[in-house]
């Protein structure tokens, strides 16, 4: 089954708005990913965030994690064209022995009009 | 340049025919995965490897088999017994750390389809 469940399923905005999606998940996780996928491609990381941090940056990218709800989000500012993409969230779950094993949300599929 | 390499991009299968999907890697990664994809949907994970000579379950092993002999090689059989193939493969491979805080490197992908 999916852990993540991401919000919303499609996203459509010109280019300079800020893009937001969310992702909630159900079980304690080690850490959250969040990765970009190109039509007919493969994933691309984007960033990882541990879950004792709240927030990361990198370049246009936030992402925040509020464990006490299950949830993070990924904000993508001054958008381009070019992020049009699908995004998608992927959990490691805490314990166990499946190191790396990651669960992934259904995505949000961002377009960026120019 | 280091990354994964799936081939071919596209395969089609007669009924009754196993097909084997390639993926190579020359990150020096322990652990590979491999992912299944259907349209608008997220990824499920079918089969995953720590270690060579080793690997585990995933989700939706059903119909699928696979290989680690190599370090770089993580080879994925679609069997006759898989009713519903056609869909989007990916293999992924991470770093075997106990920090458990490693990303997942991707290749492009292979696009099964059913003759």
């Amino acid at each position: 089954s999916q852990q993540g469940e991401e919000d919303p399923q499609a996203l459509s905005i010109q280019e300079g708005e800020n893009a937001t999606m969310n992702c909630s998940y159900k079980t304690s996780i080690n850490n959250l990913q969040w990765y970009r996928q190109n039509s007919g491609r493969g994933l691309v990381h984007l960033i990882l965030i541990r879950s004792n941090e709240r927030e990361k940056h990198s370049g246009r990218l936030r992402v925040t994690l509020d464990t006490s709800k299950k949830s993070s989000s990924l904000l993508i500012t001054a958008s381009r064209a070019a992020d049009t993409a699908s995004y998608f969230c992927a959990t490691d779950d805490a314990g166990g022995t499946s190191y790396g094993k990651l669960t992934f949300g259904q995505g949000t599929i961002l377009t960026v009009h120019p | 340049d280091g990354g994964i390499t799936q081939s071919p991009k596209y395969l089609f299968r007669k009924e009754g025919q196993n097909v084997t999907l390639s993926c190579e890697q020359n990150l020096n990664h322990d652990a590979m995965y491999w992912y299944r994809q259907d349209p608008g949907q997220g990824l499920r994970l079918i089969y995953y490897s720590q270690i060579v000579n080793d690997f585990q379950k995933g989700d939706i092993a059903e119909g699928y088999s696979v290989s680690r002999e190599k370090k770089e090689s993580f080879p994925l059989t679609v069997t006759s017994a898989q009713k519903n193939p056609t869909a989007f493969y990916l293999c992924a491979s991470s770093p075997r750390d106990r920090a458990r805080n490693q990303p997942q490197h991707f290749g492009d992908g292979t696009r099964l389809s059913i003759l």
